[in-house]
This record gives C-alpha cells, structure tokens and sequence, in this order.
C-alpha cells in the first residue's frame, strides 16, 4: 500500500524553527518528485514546495521563500521541510504529496499540525 | 503567477441533484487541471487530472471538461458521500496553484 506519514509538527514560538519529515512506504521513492502543502485552519489548500526525484529542481512559493528548505533521503524514503523564522501565519495543517505520473498530487499523507504562537 | 477563479463557493444541493463547479484560469494551462475532493478532518484525495482523466477507483458520476482558462468539475447524481469540499489546482506552472475551494453543504 502506498503510504505517507507526516511527522514533526508541534507548538513553536515566533522566530522559531521547526523540522518536519515525511517517511514514504509502497512505492519506489526515489522515482517521484515530492511536495509540501499546507493548509491553515478553516482556509484552503497552498502550495508550500516541489522537489524532483534526484532533487536537481527545488521550488517554492514567495510565501516561504528565503525560510523553508525542502530536501529529501531517497536512501531512507523520506521527505524534510526544514521551516525557520517561523511566522504566526506559518500556522497550517502541512502534508507532504507525491506528484502523480500523469499531474496532480496523490497521495497525500494525513498531515501534521504546526501552530506558531507566543 | 497564475490566478484561479473557483466558483461558487458555496453550494447547496440535495442527493440525486446535478451539480456544477467552474474553475477558470488567468491564462492559459492546456489541461494541466486536476480536481480533489476533500471531507473534515481528512488530507484530500485527487479526483481527476488532465483536465477530464478520472483518477482510478473514482466514481463515474465525476467528470471533468475544459482546457485552456475555463474549466468544469460535474457531479451527475450527488449522492450522501460527495457532500465535501472541492479544490482545483494548476500544474502547468509554478507556483502552483489551488482555487479557493467549494463547498458542497446538503440543502
């Protein structure tokens, strides 16, 4: 079964740094481009960053640009969005997504919440 | 950047209605379109890409249409399971882009 599983989420201060990972089972990890998407309560879906599968290509919003780091393990399966200088408006449900052979993202893990709060 | 027009955002419908969701492009995408369907509490699942390819394992009474900047998510038969909210999203640039999201509430 084709899995993802969001982890590192959690209540950090403004400024702050926070490190989320994505463990990837089911599917050879190493042939997908990954994304990050995120999703602040009650809004819709933004998103976040894109990696290639050799992560030759990286990009990212203007949102997060200068402040996120998306990379990825493809020896571990897993997929990092290192987040600094955290902003209250950082707050959002993040998933990690594969990007679909054919376009789209599928699957979607089932998300880890970051709250950005003093 | 690539602006997304979902409408409506809001809907109300009853179980056996037809429904329609327009989604519609500041330029140009081809039929780099997918459409998803997402339930409270839950990470959302892609329904259709390409514009008009139905994902496997979703129902036939989804269907997609559109190419370049005008798009359209169909709901033949709204059945109990598809009250939910529905996103578009662009892959033909980045950034990529969502649409505002749909509504789909029981009237």
């Amino acid at each position: 079964e084709v899995q993802l599983v969001e982890s590192g989420g959690g209540l950090v201060k403004p400024g702050g740094s926070l490190r989320l990972s994505c463990a990837a089972s089911g599917f050879t990890f190493s042939s997908y481009s990954m994304n990050w998407v995120r999703q602040a309560p009650g809004k819709g879906l933004e998103w976040v960053s894109s990696i290639s599968s050799s992560s030759s290509y990286i990009y990212y919003a203007d949102s997060v640009k200068g402040r996120f780091t998306i990379s990825r393990d493809n020896a571990k399966n897993s997929l990092y969005l290192q987040m600094n200088s955290l902003r209250a408006e950082d707050t959002a449900v993040y998933y990690c997504a594969r990007t679909a052979v054919a376009g789209g993202f599928d699957p979607w893990g089932q998300g880890t919440l970051v709250t950005v709060s003093s | 950047v690539i602006w997304m027009t979902q409408s409506p955002s809001l809907l109300s419908a009853s179980t056996g209605d037809r429904v329609t969701i327009s989604c519609r492009m500041s330029q140009g995408i081809s039929s780099y379109l997918a459409w998803y369907q997402q339930k409270p509490g839950k990470a959302p699942e892609l329904l259709i890409y390409a514009a008009s390819t139905l994902q496997s394992g979703v129902p036939s009474r989804f269907s997609g249409s559109g190419s370049g900047t005008d798009f359209t998510l169909t709901i033949s038969c709204l059945q109990s399971e598809d009250f939910a909210t529905y996103y578009c999203q662009q892959y033909y640039s980045f950034p990529w882009t969502f649409g505002q999201g749909t509504k789909v509430e029981i009237k």
